[in-house]
Order: structure tokens, then sequence, then C-alpha cells
């Protein structure tokens, strides 16, 4: 079974400049979740999908951050413009239910916003 | 709000030492809890996980995990490590029902293991 795939795994920006990444869960996963990872800290949910719809969006910065899942599957997170503190490891995460299931990571994006 | 805490940061060890890493949550009501590891240049994947019954969780490789309601915590332990056991754990707790988090997981900070061959 094939595993969440995120790309790009690296992204080095300038400040103010825009980042988009790219998330792809294990099929048939209907739950899907972007964390963000800052240095020494543990991942802290960013958005949360049900299929195509918003579940949990509650400390997604959405004055920069943005997030959509069209047709419930593959996920694109968006942050425009960057700041130096949105430098941090995104992932992202899908499950096949709410609540009680497993969810399951990718690799991450190590995002570097200079 | 809900929190999870752990409480070593970094831990080194010798091998075939016995581990018990430490989390603690707040939360009073019912919860599920999660063991995740990340080992390096490698992705979190899960340790092993409690929803119901035996409080007593048997994970992958040796790892098991008591979750003892009264204390809040959900301890990690494993009787003897090996090199191959460095990495990263991370706590991660499920609050059933509560508030607007929808059951959303919280994540400790996380605690490095580093064993000595």
């Amino acid at each position: 079974e094939a595993g969440v795939a995120q790309s790009p795994r690296y992204k080095i920006i300038e400040k103010r400049q825009s980042v988009a990444f790219w998330c792809n869960p294990i099929s048939g996963h209907a739950t899907l979740y972007w964390y963000q990872q800052i240095l020494g800290q543990g991942p802290k949910l960013l958005i949360q999908f049900q299929n195509n719809g918003v579940v949990d969006d509650s400390q997604l910065p959405k004055d920069r951050f943005s997030a959509e899942r069209l047709k419930g599957v593959d996920s694109t997170l968006k942050i425009q413009p960057a700041k130096l503190e949105d430098s941090a490891v995104y992932l992202c995460a899908s499950s096949s239910v709410r609540y009680t299931d497993t969810q399951y990571f990718g690799p991450g994006t190590r995002l570097t916003v200079l | 709000a809900q929190s999870v805490s752990q409480h070593n940061h970094h831990v080194i060890l010798s091998e075939a030492a016995s581990l018990e890493l430490g989390c603690n949550y707040s939360y009073g009501g019912t919860v599920n809890l999660f063991w995740y590891v990340q080992y390096p240049g490698q992705h979190l994947q899960l340790l092993l996980k409690y929803f119901s019954g035996d409080p007593l969780v048997k994970g992958i490789k040796g790892f098991e995990a008591e979750f003892i309601k009264s204390k809040f915590s959900f301890n990690l332990r494993k009787p003897s490590v090996q090199w191959s056991d460095t990495a990263e754990y991370f706590c991660a707790v499920n609050a059933m029902n509560y508030g607007g988090s929808q059951g959303n997981l919280i994540f400790g900070k996380g605690t490095k293991l580093s064993v000595k061959p």
C-alpha cells in the first residue's frame, strides 16, 4: 500500500514570497490533515478535511494560509506572503475515519523562509 | 485548553537499558492515546495506540504503554533498548467530544532518545 506522498521535500524562499505544498493521501482515506511542526515542537494541526469539506481550520492563520482539497483526494496548502516564523516542516496525514482511526503521515516539506 | 506534556527532552541510554518515557495530558473526558516515532530521516509512524479495554497496550518492536486514567498518564516503556531505537518519540492525545476541537490530535513536544552501542 502506497503511503502519503508530499512534494516538494524542501523549499527555500524569501519572506513575502508565496509557496505551495502538495499532498496525495493514502488511497481511500477520506480524512486529510495538514500539520505544522516547528523545530523542537510537536506537530500542530492547521486544517482537517473530510472528503473535500473543511472540518476544522480553527488554527489556520487565514490571513496568509489557505488550503483546498479538490475532488476529495489531493490537497494543496499555500502560504502567501510567507513570514520568517513560517519556517517549519509541513506534514500531511490521512486516515480512513475521523476520531478513531490511525493517522498516517507523509515525509513532510521542510520550508525555510529567509 | 487540552495539552500534552512529555517530561524528558533528551534521553541517553546504553544498549540493553530499560526505557520509560513519560506522557501526561490535561483533559478529564474520554481520550484516545497514541505514541508515534520518527526515526532519523524518516516520517512519523505509529508505535502503538490505546482506544479502550486493557490499559496495557503493546506495540511494535517490543514497546508497550500503560494508560493510567487517575494520573492522566500514558507512559511508554521498553525493557531493553537497542541502538536502532534511536529516534524521536511523540505522545499524542485525541480528546473525544472536546469543545470545538472535533477530536483532533494534540502532540507533545517529543523526546529524543539516543541509544549508545
